[in-house]
C-alpha cells in the first residue's frame, strides 16, 4: 500500500523560505506526477506544483516565481521550496500523488501545518 | 483559466437524506472532473474521477454525473461518516483547479 509521509519546519518568520519533504513508501515512483497542495486556515485547496520522476515540472502561475519543486528518485522523495514567505502563506501543506490517466490526486500525505509569523 | 464554482456552500441534512452538490465550470471541461471528501484535520480523499467513476473502496452511495459545464455529486442516503466538506477538481493546461467546497453538516 502506497503511503506518503511529509515533514518540514512548521513555524517561519516573514521572508524566510519554506522547505518541505515528502517520501513515498511502497508502489512505483515513476508513472505518476507528484504534487504539493495547500489549504489556508478555513479555506479551500490550492494546487502549488507537480513533478515527475524524471524532473519534469509544472507550476501554478500564481506562485511560480517563488516556488521550486524537486525530486530525488533514488530516495523516492520530492521537495517543495517556497521563498519570501508572508502571513498569506500560512496553511496546511499536503503532498499528493497525481494519476496521469485522469489527472486526479489519489493518495495524500498527512499534511504539515506551516505558520508564518514574526 | 477555467473557474470552478460549487453550490450550495453549506448544506444541512439528516442521516438518510439524499444529498446533491453541484459543481459548475466556466467553460466546457468534458468529463474531466473529480470529487473529494475532506474531514476536519484530515487530507482530502478521492471519491469520484472522470465525473462518474467511483474510486476503489468508496461506498456505492456516492455517485457522480454530468459533463460539459455542470456536474453533480450525489449521496443516496447520508451516513454519519459523510458529514464533511466536498470539493470538485479539474485539470486543464497544466493547472489543477479546485472548487470552493460544500460543507455538509448536521441538520
Amino acid at each position: 500500500q502506497v503511503q506518503l509521509q511529509q515533514w518540514g519546519a512548521g513555524l517561519l518568520k516573514p521572508s524566510e523560505t519554506l522547505s518541505l519533504t515528502c517520501a513515498v513508501y511502497g508502489g512505483s515512483f515513476s508513472g505518476y506526477y507528484w504534487s504539493w497542495v495547500r489549504q489556508p486556515p478555513g479555506k479551500g485547496l490550492e494546487w502549488i506544483a507537480e513533478i515527475n520522476h524524471s524532473g519534469s515540472t509544472n507550476y501554478n502561475p500564481s506562485l511560480k516565481s517563488r516556488v521550486t519543486i524537486a525530486v530525488d528518485t533514488s530516495k523516492k522523495q520530492f521537495f517543495l521550496r517556497l521563498t519570501s514567505e508572508t502571513a498569506a502563506d500560512t496553511a496546511v501543506y499536503y503532498c499528493a500523488r497525481g494519476r496521469l490517466v485522469d489527472n486526479v490526486f489519489d493518495i495524500w500525505g498527512q499534511g504539515t501545518t506551516v505558520t508564518v509569523s514574526s | 483559466d477555467i473557474q470552478m464554482t460549487q453550490s450550495p456552500s453549506t448544506l444541512s441534512a439528516s442521516v438518510g437524506d439524499r444529498v446533491t452538490i453541484t459543481c459548475r465550470a466556466s467553460q466546457s471541461i468534458s468529463s474531466w472532473l473529480a470529487w473529494y471528501q475532506q474531514k476536519p484535520g484530515k487530507a482530502p480523499k478521492l471519491l469520484i474521477y472522470k465525473a462518474s467513476s467511483l474510486e476503489s473502496g468508496v461506498p456505492s452511495r456516492f455517485s457522480g454525473s454530468g459533463s460539459g459545464t455542470e456536474f453533480t455529486l450525489t449521496i443516496s442516503s447520508l451516513q454519519p461518516d459523510d458529514f464533511a466538506t466536498y470539493y470538485c477538481q479539474h485539470y486543464n493546461s497544466y493547472l489543477f483547479t479546485f472548487g470552493p467546497g460544500t460543507k455538509v453538516d448536521i441538520k
